[in-house]
Formats: structure tokens, C-alpha cells, sequence
């Protein structure tokens, strides 16, 4: 069974950082693409980051380009989210979401960490 | 970008009665491989998106034979034949031809 666990919301005040976590299990986690997603409350899904199984190619979401940064670590089957220069407008759910085989093209997602950002 | 627009916002449907939502996006979702990538997510009060349909019509593992996907190109559509009780929420059309992936806005479905 597919499992997607993330970790590491929480307040925290702008221009702050925080670090998401993904542990994923129930699959052969270096031969899928990985995402992170996030939703505001009450609004709609918003893709922010890929990464390609090697982890040496990320993409970004202009909204967070230079700011994030996603990564992988495959030998411990862990995504992350690096998020920098936090706003206000960044308070939200974020996923952690399961490529279909090397693509980005989302199947799974985990159930989801709060991130609020505010003073 | 690809821009999504999902129609209607919401929808009321007595159980047992069907129901159908509309997506259309900016420009085609078939790629050159003879595949249209576009996805179809219901995401339940308080629970993560989940899969239903992938590539306009296929229907994800579990998922229950009342909902059908359709379209081609630009033009997609959600249909559930006979809704239930549990099929309440918030239905999100997807992108997966390009990276970003977007998403439609969203159509509610609530049971009378």
C-alpha cells in the first residue's frame, strides 16, 4: 500500500523557514518523479515543485521559484521542501504527491501538513 | 501555463441520479505519444485528493464503475452514473502534460 507521511508544519512568522518532510513507503521510491502541492484554505489545489528520481532535476511553480527548494533523498525514501522567505499568502495545506512511474502526473497523496505563516 | 475551467461550481444531486462536470482547458492535452493527460481527482470533507480517472478515461484502481470519463483535446468530462452519499466533495479536473501542472478550480457536489 502506497504511503506518503509529511511532517514539519507549524506557525511560523514571515520572512521565516521551514522544512516539510515526506517519508514514503509501499512503493520503490527512487524510480518515481515526486511533487509537493499545496491549498490554501478554502481554495483550490496549487502545484509548487517537482523533482526527477535522481533528484538532480527540480522544477518550481513561478509563485515560490527562488524561495523553495525541493529535494530527495532515495536511500531513505525522504522528500523535502526547503521553504525560504516565507508570506503570509504561503499559509496553507501542503501535500507531498506520488509522480506516475518517472512523470510528474500526480496518483497518490499524503493526507497533508499545516503551514500558517503569520506574526 | 495551462489554464483549466471547470463548470459548474457546484452541484446538488439527489442519490441515484446522475451527474456530470465540465473541463476545458487552454489548449490540447494530447501529446505526442497518442496520450491525453488528463486527470480527474476527488478530494472528500477533510481528506486528501484522491484519483479517480487518469489519461481522460481510465479509471483508477478502486474506483467504483459509476464514474466515467470523457473527451478529447480541450473538452473533458467528469460523469458519476448513479450518485451516492459517499461521492460528496470537491471535484478537481488536472493537467499532466506540462509541467506546471494545474488544476481546474474545483466543482462542489453535495447530496440533496
Amino acid at each position: 500500500e502506497v504511503q506518503l507521511v509529511e511532517s514539519g508544519g507549524g506557525l511560523v512568522q514571515p520572512g521565516g523557514s521551514l522544512r516539510l518532510s515526506c517519508v514514503a513507503s509501499g512503493f520503490t521510491f527512487s524510480t518515481y518523479g515526486m511533487n509537493w502541492v499545496r491549498q490554501a484554505p478554502g481554495k483550490g489545489l496549487e502545484w509548487l515543485s517537482a523533482i526527477s528520481t535522481s533528484g538532480h532535476t527540480p522544477y518550481y511553480a513561478d509563485s515560490v521559484k527562488g524561495r523553495f527548494t525541493i529535494s530527495r533523498d532515495n536511500s531513505k525514501n525522504m522528500l523535502y521542501l526547503q521553504m525560504d522567505s516565507l508570506r503570509a499568502e504561503d499559509t496553507a495545506v501542503y501535500y507531498c504527491a506520488k509522480g506516475v512511474g518517472a512523470t510528474h502526473q500526480i496518483d497518490y497523496w499524503g493526507q497533508g501538513t499545516l503551514v500558517t505563516v503569520s506574526s | 501555463d495551462i489554464v483549466m475551467t471547470q463548470t459548474p461550481l457546484s452541484l446538488s444531486v439527489t442519490p441515484g441520479q446522475p451527474a456530470s462536470i465540465s473541463c476545458k482547458s487552454s489548449q490540447s492535452l494530447l501529446y505526442g505519444d497518442g496520450k491525453t493527460y488528463l486527470y480527474w481527482y476527488l478530494q472528500k470533507p477533510g481528506q486528501s485528493p484522491q484519483l479517480l480517472i487518469y489519461q481522460v478515461s481510465s479509471r483508477f484502481s478502486g474506483v467504483p464503475d459509476r464514474f466515467s470519463g470523457s473527451g478529447s483535446g480541450t473538452d473533458f468530462t467528469l460523469k458519476i452514473s448513479r450518485v451516492e452519499a459517499e461521492d460528496v466533495g470537491v471535484y478537481y479536473c488536472m493537467q499532466g502534460l506540462q509541467l506546471p501542472l494545474t488544476f481546474g478550480g474545483g466543482t462542489k457536489v453535495e447530496i440533496k
